[in-house]
């Protein structure tokens, strides 16, 4: 199994505040990625970074930023958080960009209150 | 406009029956790159299989199976001799290339009943 880790793997916080996901690997893989997961849609990429201090974003990333300092860790933010961000995060990592199958993470179950 | 249909939102069959979840893409680049996931009830999401776009051989990995055709856009996934441990959602997603990013399906869910 591919090494990575999410924390928190659940939390429940209130509607405006500040809310910071975080996904650790051991792989040393170049990419990684955020998701969301919510009934209906499927995975929904949020945002996802090439390399050190290298991001981008995806389909869904109004109120969410990202950072990546180490190889390792790529953080989630959430700003201000809002009841429609009630959700399951999935970070996942891959060798390349698009040629490469991602290996996901455990989750993080958000619930905002 | 949606680049991956699974229009099986959910499935039941008995145990042992065969089982085929349909995946249907969108795609005007020649070179692109077609997965399937599984997340069982415990949530994890586990990688089954990629395929590119120039290997239309179909693909067999004991009870599994996965026919690509690109004539018609599809790249089915079949289970035979279905079992509970099958019970779960399955993803079908596209990559179009070096580059870019997954776009998933919504996801078929399946229910093997014992």
């Amino acid at each position: 199994d591919a090494g990575i880790t999410q924390s928190p793997r659940h939390k429940v916080t209130e509607t405006g505040t500040p809310v910071t996901l975080r996904c650790h690997q051991t792989e040393n893989h170049r990419y990684m990625y955020w998701y969301r997961q919510d009934p209906g849609h499927g995975l929904r990429l949020i945002h996802y970074s090439y390399g050190v201090k290298d991001t981008d974003k995806g389909e869904v990333s109004d109120g969410y930023s990202v950072s990546r300092s180490k190889t390792e860790d790529f953080l989630l933010t959430l700003e201000s958080a809002t009841s429609s961000q009630t959700s399951v995060y999935f970070c996942a990592i891959s060798e390349g960009q698009g040629t490469y199958e991602q290996y996901f993470g455990p989750g993080t179950r958000l619930t905002v209150t | 406009a949606q680049k991956v249909t699974q229009a099986q939102t959910e499935i039941s069959v008995v145990e042992k029956e065969d089982v085929t979840l349909d995946c249907v893409y969108e795609t005007r680049d020649t070179t692109y790159y077609l997965f399937w996931y599984k997340q069982p009830p415990s949530g994890e999401l586990v990688f089954l299989i990629r395929r590119n776009s120039f290997d239309e051989q179909n693909e067999i990995s004991g009870r599994y199976s996965w026919n690509f055709q690109k004539s018609t856009s599809s790249f089915n996934f079949t289970i035979t001799a279905s079992q509970v441990v099958d019970s779960a959602v399955y993803f079908c997603a596209l990559s179009e290339g070096p580059g870019n990013q997954f776009y998933f399906g919504t996801g078929t869910s399946l229910t093997v009943i014992p």
